[in-house]
């Protein structure tokens, strides 16, 4: 049974610190993505990564940045979390040149 | 202008008639299309992809796509209540091999 796992479900955070979000996918996809979902915004593309240390800017990257060291997992780092980050964070991945997205079940982030 | 826009809804369908959910994306060269049904606080899940003009059925769903017009939609057949949820359309984009972008989504209600 494929899997994408997010390491938190539900975060509180201060303004100012730094946010972790981890995603481990254990279907040897390439691809990898960040998305965040907002009412009426959809989900929105933060960063995507399509191979080992590689990574592309997404639509909303400003104050995100990301890693991934290896194929199985992609981090979503905020350096410094603001109120406006706070949201439903939202994990994927999928094969290379396909497009079903296999979501983990969200992490929900609050900044104070 | 959004690259990818849907109508947010909500919409309300009776218990067995047909649903019609539309999408217009922006980029001219995309080549893959793709409806996402989202419950309640729960993670999206493919339903649909197409990739070519014309219509793609699979079950009570019907994928419509019309590359000239940049419009893709999705009909349900015979609508349940358990076809209430939100539906989002997502393109994987042509400038980039992996990146894939998403509306705002469809809030649809089948009323019994």
């Amino acid at each position: 049974d494929v899997k994408v796992t997010q390491s938190s479900r539900y975060l509180v955070k201060r303004t100012g610190e730094k946010v972790f979000l981890e995603c481990v996918q254990d279907m040897d996809h390439e691809n990898m993505f960040w998305y965040r979902q907002d009412p009426g915004l959809g989900l929105r593309l933060i960063y995507f990564s399509y191979d080992v240390k590689m990574k592309e800017k997404g639509d909303i990257p400003e104050g995100y940045s990301v890693s991934r060291e290896k194929k199985e997992r992609f981090s979503l780092i905020l350096e410094s979390a603001s109120t406006n980050q706070t949201s439903m964070y939202l994990c994927a991945s999928t094969q290379l040149n396909t497009g079903e997205l296999f979501f983990g079940e969200g992490s929900r982030l609050t900044v104070l | 202008q959004k690259e990818v826009e849907q109508n947010s809804g909500p919409l309300s369908v009776p218990e067995g008639a047909i649903a019609s959910l539309n999408c217009t994306y922006s980029d001219r060269g995309s080549q893959s299309f793709f409806w996402y049904r989202q419950y309640s606080g729960k993670s999206p899940e493919l339903i649909m992809f197409i990739y070519s003009n014309g219509d793609k059925e699979d079950g009570r769903f019907t994928a419509q796509l019309n590359k000239a017009s940049q419009y893709v939609s999705l009909l349900i057949r015979d609508s349940q209540p358990s076809d209430s949820a939100t539906y989002l359309c997502a393109v994987k984009v042509k400038s980039s091999a992996s990146k894939i972008i998403f509306g705002s989504g469809t809030r649809l209600s089948i009323r019994p």
